[in-house]
Formats: C-alpha cells, sequence, structure tokens
C-alpha cells in the first residue's frame, strides 16, 4: 500500500495523559500537513512540513500540541495533557509540492 | 469571516440525476486553487477535482466537473449520473498562495442519493 498512513486509528485516553499519533506519507511527497476535523465540520489545519521544516501552525495549535517531522519522512504529532476538548479525528495529509493533498484514514482521539 | 461557504447542509439526488454542490470563497489573492474532496462514512478523504485561479477551462474529471466563476467567486462542483456510491459529505477546500499554501475546507455538504 504506497497511500497515507496513520497509526493509531483509534485511542482512547483519559483527561491529563500525553498522546502520540504518528503519519507516514506517500514516500515521494515532501510536504505534510496536520488536520483536526470534529463531529460535523470540515477538517481544520493545523500545521504543514515541507520536508522536516514546520512552515506553519494554527493559532488552534496551543502549546500543548506539537508536531515533528525529523528526517523529512514521517511525522508525529503529541498533545500534552489531553482535555476533552481534544476530542477529534485528526487527520494528515501529504502532497508533493502544490499538488493535491492524499489524506490517510485518520486517528480518532477520545478523551474520556 | 469564512473564507469557504457550503450554504446547503443536506442535498438529495435522484439516481441517475446530475446535482451541484455549491461553494463560495473569499480571497483577495490572486493566486490560489480550490479543491472539492468527498468524505463518505468511512472517513477518508477522497480528492475529486481541483482548478486554479488562472486556469480559463472549468475542471472535469469524469462525473465531476467544476462551475468556476471567478468574478463571482464560486466553484460548484457538478456531479453528473448520481450513483449510489456518491452518497457521502463533500467538502469545498482553498489554498490561498499567500497563506503558505494551506488548505481551508467550508463546512460540507451531505448528499444522499435516493434509489
Amino acid at each position: 500500500d504506497t497511500g497515507v498512513s496513520q497509526d493509531p486509528r483509534h485511542k482512547i485516553t483519559k483527561r491529563g495523559q500525553n498522546v502520540t499519533f504518528r503519519c507516514d506519507p506517500i514516500s515521494e511527497h515532501n510536504r505534510l500537513y496536520w488536520y483536526r476535523q470534529t463531529l460535523g465540520q470540515g477538517p481544520e489545519f493545523l500545521t504543514y512540513f515541507q520536508n522536516e521544516a514546520q512552515l506553519e501552525k494554527s493559532r488552534l495549535l496551543s502549546d500543548r500540541f506539537s508536531a515533528e517531522r525529523p528526517k523529512g519522512s514521517f511525522s508525529t504529532l503529541e498533545i500534552q495533557r489531553t482535555e476533552q476538548g481534544d476530542s477529534a479525528m485528526y487527520l494528515c495529509a501529504s502532497s508533493f509540492n502544490r499538488g493535491e493533498q492524499f489524506f490517510g484514514p485518520g486517528t480518532r482521539l477520545t478523551v474520556l | 469571516a469564512q473564507k469557504i461557504t457550503q450554504t446547503q447542509p443536506g442535498m438529495f439526488v435522484q439516481e441517475k440525476e446530475a446535482v451541484t454542490l455549491d461553494c463560495t470563497y473569499d480571497t483577495s489573492d490572486q493566486s490560489y486553487g480550490l479543491f472539492w474532496y468527498k468524505q463518505p462514512s468511512s472517513g477518508e478523504m477522497i480528492f475529486l477535482i481541483y482548478q486554479g485561479s488562472y486556469d480559463e477551462q472549468n475542471a472535469t474529471e469524469g462525473r465531476y466537473s467544476l462551475n468556476f466563476q471567478k468574478a463571482r467567486k464560486s466553484a460548484n462542483l457538478v456531479i453528473s449520473a448520481s450513483q449510489l456510491g456518491d452518497s457521502a459529505m463533500y467538502f469545498c477546500a482553498m489554498r490561498e498562495e499567500t497563506s503558505y499554501d494551506k488548505v481551508i475546507f467550508g463546512p460540507g455538504t451531505s448528499l444522499s442519493v435516493i434509489p
């Protein structure tokens, strides 16, 4: 399978715990994006990388959120001290330069 | 202010009929791109069609076409010959050159195809 993959697909955690999600983009894609989608809404942009450089972060990305793409390949999104409001689908997408973005299946986070 | 507006929260269409999903956008950029994505109940986002702001022809991809009216800032998606598998959420999205190419999504339209 050469599509975008995300792990885990589902995560249930207790409030206050830290969680980390992983995204593996399509191998030749240099751009990687993170989005958050809540029920009944469109995806909201969180951040994006060109190779290993994080080029933009949304103001939605509070200081509890951090994303990395250390070698310009896979990326991780960490949420510290999770809150119930963090419950959402976290989507990763990749593209080659300004081409269309291909999305992964998402990680559904539930914070109890 | 909302960048992408989709005024139809839900739409119904008879199988084999055509349907138009509305999208208007707001930007002051001269260079931008417009996308439509489909999200079935399984959750994955599927790219459908792209229109660049400088493209003179309306984009088409199989049964999908984009009715691009630049002066009106609208980018409606037309699905011809609807199929039951077209039932899904449809999102209009925009990429602005001055916003480091991040993509902004609209709230979506839920399409239900009736047999």
